[in-house]
């Protein structure tokens, strides 16, 4: 399978715990991205990297919540100190140019 | 502030109708528009692009684009209960690659 993979795809951790979940993008993307999407919305950007450089990173998220592409190949997304509220879908999408790709997704559950 | 506008639904269709499903978008500078499908527990899967005002057919789907008026739609012909989905649009402005979604439209087709 040459899609976007994502590890794990499901965490339960109790709250003030910290999370890392991995994506490992097509391997010609090198643009990749993380999303959060909650029941009933669309995914929300987080945050951006082409190659191993992050470009982006949304104003709204918390400074709990780090990234990295070393590399420029698989990225890591970290949570410290989990909140109940940050239960949701994690998503990791890969792209070469405009057409984005989604991975399956790891669902978080914090309790 | 980009804002991605879809109606949340359910739009309910019955087997074999046509099936329109709508967005609109707030920022004159994007230049790519993607409709994704999403089934209930999993990811997003890109099923068309289009990047050029017009009509953009794929199959039993044609997405529309009037830039003009910031609208983009997706017609599904010959709706089947298989395409019971959220449909989500994502647009991005070109020079920032980074998608933005609306929160999704619920579509049903019932036999």
């Amino acid at each position: 399978d040459t899609g976007v993979s994502q590890d794990p795809r499901h965490k339960i951790t109790k709250r003030g715990q910290n999370v890392t979940f991995r994506c490992d993008p097509i391997s010609e993307h090198n643009r990749l991205y993380w999303y959060r999407q909650t029941l009933g919305q669309g995914p929300e950007f987080l945050t951006y990297f082409q190659n191993e450089a992050q470009l982006e990173k949304s104003r709204l998220l918390s400074d709990r919540f780090s990234a990295e592409r070393p590399k420029g190949s698989f990225s890591t997304l970290e949570i410290q100190r989990t909140e109940q509220g940050d239960s949701a879908m994690y998503l990791c999408a890969s792209s070469l140019e405009h057409e984005a790709f989604f991975g399956q997704g790891t669902r978080l559950t914090v309790v | 502030q980009k804002e991605v506008e879809q109606n949340s639904g359910p739009l309910s269709v019955p087997e074999g109708a046509i099936a329109s499903l709508n967005c609109t978008y707030s920022d004159r500078g994007s230049q790519s528009f993607f409709w994704y499908r999403q089934y209930s527990g999993k990811s997003p899967e890109l099923i068309m692009f289009i990047y050029s005002n017009g009509d953009k057919e794929d199959g039993r789907f044609t997405a529309q684009l009037n830039k003009a008026s910031q609208y983009v739609s997706l017609l599904i012909r010959d709706s089947q209960p298989s395409d019971s989905a959220t449909y989500l649009c994502a647009v991005d402005s070109g020079g920032s690659y980074i998608p933005t979604f609306g929160r999704g439209t619920s579509l049903i087709v019932h036999p």
